[in-house]
């Protein structure tokens, strides 16, 4: 069974450039969530989609972040203009409900340093 | 609001050793409790779960009680390897859609 997708592994931006991660699901998985992990500390989650619409993206800031999943499948998380402290490895996952929610299976993120 | 707190790291032990990861919680109801396992250069895995007091999850020789009355959900393995190396997160989930993650513990394993 193939894992949950992320691309680009890795990105470096200037600060007030903008940046898009692109994340693949587990087929089948109509729950997909992103976290941010900041180095040292634990991942939070910024948005959670249950199919093709939001559940949870309160710790979404939401002036900057945005997120979209187009047919319930893949999804797309941007940053516009990134700032600083928006340095972080960038996690999406899936599971098959939101009654698993921990039961989720992570992709190998992206990690993002922006100067 | 509900939180989790892991000890913090790095933790140095040589292989067989006896590894225990503290992790406790605070929950305003009765959470599921897991604890996930990332591998240098990979995602998240989860390692064990416990859904209610007194459960014990268990896999791959780690294991990890949900106690109730102290509120927490340590890990454990009697004898650790090198490839036991990685960072271990402990979780919690009360539903609402959320999961809570600790800090992290970053374990490393010397031969």
């Amino acid at each position: 069974e193939a894992g949950v997708a992320q691309s680009p592994r890795y990105k470096i931006i200037e600060k007030r450039q903008s940046v898009a991660f692109w994340c693949n699901p587990i087929s089948g998985h109509a729950t997909l969530y992103w976290y941010q992990q900041i180095l040292g500390q634990g991942p939070k989650l910024l948005i959670q989609f249950q199919n093709n619409g939001v559940v949870d993206d309160s710790q979404l800031p939401k002036d900057r972040f945005s997120a979209e999943r187009l047919k319930g499948v893949d999804s797309t998380l941007k940053i516009q203009p990134a700032k600083l402290e928006d340095s972080a490895v960038y996690l999406c996952a899936s599971s098959l409900g939101t009654n698993s929610a921990a039961e989720a299976f992570f992709g190998q993120g992206t990690r993002l340093t922006v100067v | 609001g509900d939180s989790v707190t892991q000890m913090e790291g790095p933790v140095t032990l040589s292989e067989e050793a006896f590894l225990t990861i503290n992790c406790t919680y605070t929950a305003t109801g009765y959470p599921s409790l897991f604890w996930y396992v990332q591998y240098p250069g990979e995602g998240l895995q989860l390692l064990l779960k416990a859904t209610k007091a007194d459960d014990k999850g268990s896999n791959k020789g780690f294991e990890a009680t949900y106690r109730k009355e102290t509120t927490s959900f340590h890990l454990e393995k009697g004898s650790v390897q090198v490839s036991d190396s990685a960072v271990y997160f402990c979780a919690s989930y009360t539903g609402g859609f959320k999961t809570i993650f600790g800090a992290g513990t970053r374990l490393f394993v010397k031969a």
